[in-house]
């Protein structure tokens, strides 16, 4: 099973500063690699899959990067809105897995 | 646009059957490219993909469940259910139902979710 660690586990930011989320897979995922944003009480939402292109719907401030082991989601200037949970989550080697999520609060 | 709706007991007895249904509304569950899948989330805590199945049936379930799960898709009611049996308290969750796309080796993610729906597993 590939393992996804994201860092850091929490990220306290204010408004308007840059965020920066990582992902780093135990093994190559190649591309398939997507990230979720998670609020409290809803389901997760995709952002970004095959690792660097943005859902349909999704702020340009959200930013997805990297190939293999490493992958970063990057975003630009951070709005209220953006403060939730975020996980990646790998489609390369079933089991499919999810990284353990990373906190994104306000400082 | 495509939506998905979980249906099911919200509490279940250990050792029986949890059984969930995703209805799938605007558009149709045999569309080539989806992979109808379920997830769960343990109460604060991460995500873990319990299994899909594709509209010709074909399944895949997470090693970590195998011998409990079982998947099913109804195409003429453009539904597909989860079945896990001898289910514990360690399988109380939120459980969701989602869309995965993969298409020609292109990965275009889990793009339409349902609510979810909370199940707990007490006596």
């Amino acid at each position: 099973e590939i393992v996804l660690t994201q860092s850091p586990a929490t990220l306290s930011l204010s408004p308007g500063e840059r965020a920066t989320l990582s992902c780093r897979a135990s093994q190559s995922v190649h591309s398939y690699l997507a990230w979720y944003q998670q609020k409290p009480g809803q389901a997760p939402r995709l952002l970004i899959y095959d690792a660097s292109n943005r859902a349909t719907g999704i702020p340009a401030r959200f930013s997805g990067s990297g190939s293999g082991t490493d992958f970063t989601l990057t975003i630009s200037s951070l709005e209220p809105e953006d403060f939730a949970i975020y996980y990646c989550q790998q489609r390369s080697n079933w089991p499919y897995t999810f990284g353990q999520g990373t906190k994104l609060e306000i400082k | 646009q495509v939506q998905l709706q979980e249906s099911g007991p919200g509490l279940v007895k250990p050792s029986q059957t949890l059984s969930l249904t995703c209805t799938v509304s605007g558009g149709s569950i045999s569309s080539g490219g989806y992979y109808w899948s379920w997830i769960r989330q343990h109460p604060g805590k991460g995500l873990e993909w319990i299994g899909y199945i594709y509209y010709s049936g074909s399944t895949s379930y997470n090693p970590s469940l195998k011998s409990r799960v079982t998947i099913s898709v109804d195409t003429s009611k453009n539904q597909f259910s989860l079945r896990l049996t001898s289910v514990t308290t360690a399988d109380t969750a939120m459980y969701y139902c989602a869309r995965d796309v993969f298409v020609v080796a292109n990965y275009y993610g889990m793009d339409v979710w349902g609510q979810g729906t909370t199940v707990t597993v007490s006596s």
